[in-house]
C-alpha cells in the first residue's frame, strides 16, 4: 500500500530536550516536505527536499533541522524544542517532476513541549 | 506572493442539503494548480479535488464540484447532497506551475464543516 508513515503520533517532551520526527514514504518520491499546523493559521512549510541531499528552507523554519540521506526518508528534527514548537506536524510526499501532482499526507504527530 | 483565503472559518449545513466552501487567491501567474484538502477528525489529509487554471470547465469528482472564476481568483467547492461522513477541516490550496521542482503548495487557513442530522 502506497503511504507516507510518521513517527511518532504522539510525543509529549519538555523544552530543550532534542528529538526526531521520523518520516518515511514507500512511492519513491522525489520530493518530501514538512509542515505544521495550528489552529487558525492552516499549514505552514517548515522545510522541503526535493531529492536527497537537497533540502531547502520553507516559511517557518526556525528551531528545526531535516535531512535526506535516502529518498524514502525525511526526518524532522529539534534540537531543543520549545512550547511554541507544540503543534501538529505533517509530512508529505509528492513526484516532484511532475506538475499536476498530489501531495500524500502522513497521518501526523501531535507534539507537546512543555 | 501568493496568497490563498478562506474567509469562513466554519460553516454547518443539513444532511442531505448542499453546501458551498469559499476560496480566493491572489497571484500574478497565469499557469497554476488549485485543490481541495479534506482533513476528518482522523487528521489524514485528504485530496478531494483539483483543477488546472488552463482548463476553463470546472472539476468534478462525485458529490464535489468546483466553481473556478479566473478572472476572479475564486475557486468554491460545492457539495452536494452533504452527508455525516463529510464533516471535516476542509483547506484550499494553491500550486505554482512554473516546473520548478521546488514550487510550493500554499494552503488557506481552512474551513470546519460541521452536518447535521
Amino acid at each position: 500500500e502506497a503511504q507516507v508513515t510518521q513517527n511518532p503520533r504522539y510525543l509529549i517532551t519538555v523544552t530543550g530536550k532534542k528529538l526526531t520526527v521520523t518520516c518515511s514514504q514507500n512511492m519513491n518520491h522525489e520530493y518530501m516536505s514538512w509542515y505544521r499546523q495550528d489552529p487558525g493559521l492552516g499549514l505552514r512549510q517548515i522545510y522541503y527536499s526535493m531529492n536527497v541531499e537537497v533540502t531547502d528552507k520553507g516559511d517557518v523554519p526556525e528551531g528545526y533541522k531535516v535531512s535526506r540521506k535516502e529518498k524514502r526518508n525525511f526526518p524532522l528534527i529539534l534540537e531543543s524544542p520549545s512550547p511554541n514548537q507544540t503543534s501538529l506536524y505533517f509530512c508529505a510526499s509528492s513526484q516532484g517532476l511532475a506538475l499536476y501532482n498530489e501531495q500524500f499526507f502522513g497521518p501526523g504527530t501531535r507534539l507537546t513541549v512543555l | 506572493a501568493q496568497t490563498v483565503t478562506q474567509s469562513q472559518p466554519e460553516m454547518s449545513v443539513q444532511e442531505a442539503e448542499t453546501v458551498t466552501l469559499s476560496c480566493t487567491y491572489d497571484t500574478s501567474e497565469s499557469d497554476y494548480y488549485l485543490f481541495w484538502y479534506k482533513q476528518p477528525p482522523s487528521r489524514q489529509m485528504i485530496l478531494v479535488i483539483r483543477q488546472e487554471a488552463y482548463k476553463q470547465q470546472n472539476a468534478t469528482e462525485n458529490r464535489f464540484s468546483v466553481n473556478f472564476q479566473k478572472a476572479a481568483k475564486s475557486f468554491s467547492l460545492k457539495i452536494s447532497d452533504s452527508q455525516l461522513g463529510d464533516a471535516a477541516m476542509y483547506f484550499c490550496a494553491y500550486r505554482s506551475a512554473t516546473g520548478a521542482l521546488d514550487d510550493k503548495i500554499i494552503f488557506g487557513k481552512g474551513t470546519r464543516l460541521h452536518i447535521l442530522p
